[in-house]
């Protein structure tokens, strides 16, 4: 079955660039789903951070468009998120989520990593 | 704030039905499909409603969404302690983005 698996480092100091990567297993990256992440801050709802095709496409949060990278390793299957000069309000538990058919319909999470941002 | 809305809380007493409600708008609910989540505590959300109304494989049908105009709901009936929760709504907007609810929590009295 499919299986995704957050890593990085769980406190990021502000102003520094925010790294996870996701580890699939039991489907292929190079398909035609997509790939994303959501968060979600402590006491907070869930936020879409944005997903990329491993084509290269790319949708992502408009709020948080200018600080996210992503990018799709097909050859290691898995996928990763950079989001620079992050401050505490980017403290949350980052999922990474396969979309079914696009659009809002994420059939597959990670169990989530928190990730602290302090000095 | 989000810009779907959901009530923040819902409650009911086990074997109840109960349901919660997603308010949005003609660019997002009005015009693409909603999804529900339903996150139980310390796990990841689950997808519990896909395209408005389809339950994914393995989910009860206790559990059932509608849609009408710009607005879902979510309906749970026949109660269960396992159910207590936080529920979200989900859309995408024609503005390129995805939109969730702020989430409603649950509680089995």
């Amino acid at each position: 079955q499919v299986q995704l698996q957050e890593s990085g480092p769980g406190l990021v100091k502000p102003s520094d660039t925010l790294s996870l990567t996701c580890a699939v297993s039991g489907y292929s990256t190079s398909s035609t789903n997509w790939w994303g992440w959501i968060r979600r801050p402590p006491g907070k709802g869930l936020e879409w951070i944005g997903y990329i095709h491993y084509s290269g496409n790319i949708y992502r949060n408009p709020s948080l468009k200018s600080r996210v990278t992503m990018s799709v390793d097909t050859s290691k299957n898995q996928f990763s998120l950079k989001l620079s000069s992050v401050t505490a309000v980017d403290t949350a538990v980052y999922y990474c989520v396969r979309t079914g058919d696009g659009g809002s319909n994420f059939d597959h999470w990670g169990q989530g990593t928190l990730v602290t941002v302090s000095s | 704030q989000s810009v779907l809305t959901q009530p923040p809380s819902a409650s009911g007493a086990p074997g109840q039905r109960v349901t919660i409600s997603c308010s949005g708008g003609s660019s997002n609910i009005g015009s693409n499909t909603v999804n529900w989540y339903q996150q139980l505590p310390g796990t990841a959300p689950k997808l519990l409603i896909y395209h408005n109304n389809q339950r994914p494989s393995g989910v009860p049908d206790r559990f059932s969404g509608s849609k009408s105009g710009t607005s879902a709901s979510l309906a749970i009936t026949g109660l269960q302690s396992e159910d207590e929760a936080d529920y979200y709504c989900a859309a995408w907007d024609d503005s390129l983005n995805v939109l969730f609810g702020g989430g409603t929590k649950l509680t089995v009295l």
